[in-house]
């Protein structure tokens, strides 16, 4: 048990609609990452929120967009979803930036998209 | 491009052996390696870590290897155990960056 909660479970969308996924940090932390697991891949680094600003970005598009606020709890959108967004999204917080303080994950939310 | 490779997609050991699973990166200014577990339905849970300064660290039945010159690091599990029985992803960062690059895991089965 991580303490990190993410919501919803599971979710269905179609192509071209907009979806928000929801993520509770753990207490006391104040860096949130998301990440995307496409099937038999490993999770692959969407964008970082530290004190409620993007600390910093991988290689995914505008349409992916994130917030983070002030409890520090924390929500990633994509718009204009597409097929290829189909996958597993994590959430993981840590107190405090860098690689050496640990990131503690959530289950998950799956999203499919028809 | 893929820049952490984990090329054993999965591994069986018995029980009470030694389990090692490999990673291999190509990006040399990768300065820290992470290891996590991930049992189904749940996140991945932090194993144990290195920092490019060192070659071995060590923590209880795990311990993980780091061998620069060839980009290559492992993880050792002594002895298995069933409850072992995960996916374990490779991670490596880049200048204390928490942005992790994972590898696509490795499936380990340990039988009774």
């Amino acid at each position: 048990e991580t303490g990190v909660t993410q919501s919803p479970t599971h979710l269905i969308k179609t192509r071209g609609q907009q979806v928000t996924l929801r993520c509770s940090s753990q207490s006391g932390h104040n860096t949130v990452s998301w990440y995307q697991q496409a099937l038999g891949q490993g999770p692959q680094f969407i964008f970082q929120y530290y004190r409620e600003e993007e600390n910093g970005r991988g290689n995914f598009p505008p349409r992916f967009s994130g917030l983070q606020f002030p409890n520090y709890s924390s929500e990633l959108n994509v718009n204009a979803l597409e097929l290829d967004d189909s996958a597993l999204y994590l959430c993981a917080s840590q107190a405090g930036v860098g690689a050496k303080n640990i990131q503690y994950f959530g289950a998950g939310t799956r999203l499919s998209v028809l | 491009d893929q820049q952490v490779k984990q090329n054993s997609p999965s591994l069986s050991v018995q029980e009470g052996r030694i389990s090692i699973l490999n990673c291999d990166y190509t990006n040399s200014m990768f300065d820290y390696f992470l290891w996590y577990k991930k049992y189904p339905a749940e996140g991945p849970t932090f194993l144990i870590s290195i920092s490019s300064i060192k070659d071995k660290n060590e923590d209880g039945r795990f311990t993980v290897f780091l061998n620069k010159s060839a980009k290559h690091l492992s993880l050792h599990i002594v002895p298995s155990q069933p409850g072992d029985s995960a996916v374990y992803f490779c991670a490596a960062s880049q200048g204390g960056s928490e942005k992790l690059v994972f590898g696509k895991g490795t499936k380990l089965t340990v039988n009774p």
